[in-house]
């Protein structure tokens, strides 16, 4: 069964608009990441955010955690074209190194 | 550094046969990790090894196993294959810090398309 729910399933927006991605998970966890995948291919790594840390940056990206809510979202600015993907979030379980991904949001930005 | 490299890239095969699919990790990972990815499932951990032991197994059949060699180059089998085993494999690395507890960063292959008719 899947860990994590990500929502919305689907996101449309257009260039130069935030997009807002919300995980879910049900256990306790040592880190969350959230990774991309363009249609068909490998999974690239965004970010990791570990259980004791709030809040994390890195370009456009800004990703949160609340660990009380079992909740991450994602949050894209000023979205490109480029980044038309599925977006993943993964979590572990305490003492485990197996990922459990969820079902991933498809983001399309049109230009 | 070269990325994670998997092979073959594309795969078809008949039920009942069986395959095996191969992963080279960036240089210098210890850990190599597969997913199995379908339309319907999503993304489902098969296994994970580390210096050649297998850490941790997902909730496959056995007729999924896996082996990782003193290079870090790891291999999946499948046996018996079935029409439901039709799916992207894909194989991830890293190379996780003693002191840091859980999954770190995983490094991703362009995976293995598996057909199986």
């Amino acid at each position: 069964s899947q860990q994590g729910e990500e929502d919305p399933q689907a996101l449309s927006i257009q260039e130069g608009e935030n997009a807002t991605m919300n995980c879910s998970y049900k256990t306790s966890i040592n880190n969350l990441q959230w990774y991309r995948q363009n249609s068909g291919r490998g999974l690239v790594h965004l970010i990791l955010i570990r259980s004791n840390e709030r809040e994390k940056h890195s370009g456009r990206l800004r990703v949160t955690l609340d660990t009380s809510k079992k909740s991450s979202s994602l949050l894209i600015t000023a979205s490109r074209a480029a980044d038309t993907a599925s977006y993943f979030c993964a979590t572990d379980g305490a003492g485990s190194y197996q990922l459990t991904f969820g079902k991933g949001t498809k983001l399309s930005v049109i230009p | 550094k070269a990325g994670v490299t998997q092979t073959p890239r594309y795969l078809i095969k008949t039920r009942g046969q069986q395959v095996t699919l191969s992963c080279s990790p960036i240089s210098g990972h210890r850990s190599v990790s597969w997913y199995q990815q379908t339309p319907g499932q999503g993304l489902q951990f098969l296994f994970e090894y580390f210096s050649e032991t297998q850490r941790n197994k997902g909730n496959f059949p056995g007729r999924f196993s896996g082996r990782q060699f003193s290079n870090s180059r790891s291999e999946m089998n499948v046996s018996t294959l079935e029409l439901g085993d039709s799916a992207l494999y894909l194989c991830a690395s890293s190379n996780p810090g003693l002191a840091t507890p859980g999954a770190d960063t995983q490094y991703f292959g362009p995976g293995t398309r598996l057909t199986v008719l």
